[in-house]
């Protein structure tokens, strides 16, 4: 089993739906979880983190969590087609302090 | 602009080359970081350093070695390229104050190994 899992897609919706990306992770004592942007060719970008059970919402960016299930997820409100790129989740392993990665999503917002 | 600067930005690599990725930040973070990105495989760790002077391995380790030269600095070397690891190299540092434990990535290095 992978330490962090999301479905790689292509996840396809229609501009100013709600896109939601889901994340499911292995380690308990994990703690901090990342939301990372990357558009084709570029370094990722952290959109969201988020360390504590419940909702985070930043602009019209929202991350949740659910420990007991161990799982991620990112809602984007109002999807524009500029937020078409891969969502990476990532996961802080138990203490070391080491950043893993899921494979990504494929988010495509059409027109 | 502060932030992580990898150098190069693209090469290319004959197997059984031998060649060292740079990478510098001017954050005054402790923790420093190498990843590969391949398709359909997100990013995987390569080594870290948790603070200068210490380096360990990650999940992909074989066939590289690094050197945390000093705070600032950590640099990955392929001592016998293979096209395996033709890749995007990301270096990325780490800060862990207050509210922040996310991760300030480089630009990447492009490799490709013939």
């Amino acid at each position: 089993q992978k330490e962090v899992e999301q479905n790689s897609g292509p996840l396809s919706v229609p501009e100013g739906a709600i896109a939601s990306l889901n994340c499911t992770y292995s380690d308990r004592v994990s703690q901090s979880f990342f939301w990372y942007r990357q558009y084709s060719g570029k370094s990722p970008e952290l959109i969201m983190s988020i360390y504590s059970n419940g909702d985070k919402e930043d602009g019209r960016f929202t991350a949740q969590l659910n420990k007991a299930s161990q799982y991620v997820s990112l809602l984007i409100r109002d999807s524009q087609p500029s937020d078409s790129a891969t969502y990476l989740c990532a996961v802080i392993a138990g203490n070391t302090g080491k950043l893993i990665f899921g494979q990504g999503t494929t988010l495509q917002v059409k027109p | 602009n502060a932030g992580v600067t990898q150098t190069p930005k693209f090469q290319v690599l004959k197997t059984g080359q031998s060649m060292t990725l740079q990478c510098a930040q001017d954050m005054n973070h402790n923790s420093m970081y190498w990843y590969r990105q391949d398709p359909g495989m997100g990013l995987r760790l390569i080594y870290y350093s948790a603070s200068e002077g210490t380096t360990d391995k990650g999940e992909v380790p074989n066939g590289y070695n690094v050197s945390r030269l000093n705070k600032r600095e950590f640099s990955l070397r392929l001592e016998s390229a293979a096209p395996s690891q033709t890749s995007v190299y990301f270096c990325a540092s780490r800060d862990k104050g207050q509210g922040n434990y996310g991760y300030t990535f480089g630009s990447g290095t492009r490799l490709t190994v013939v």
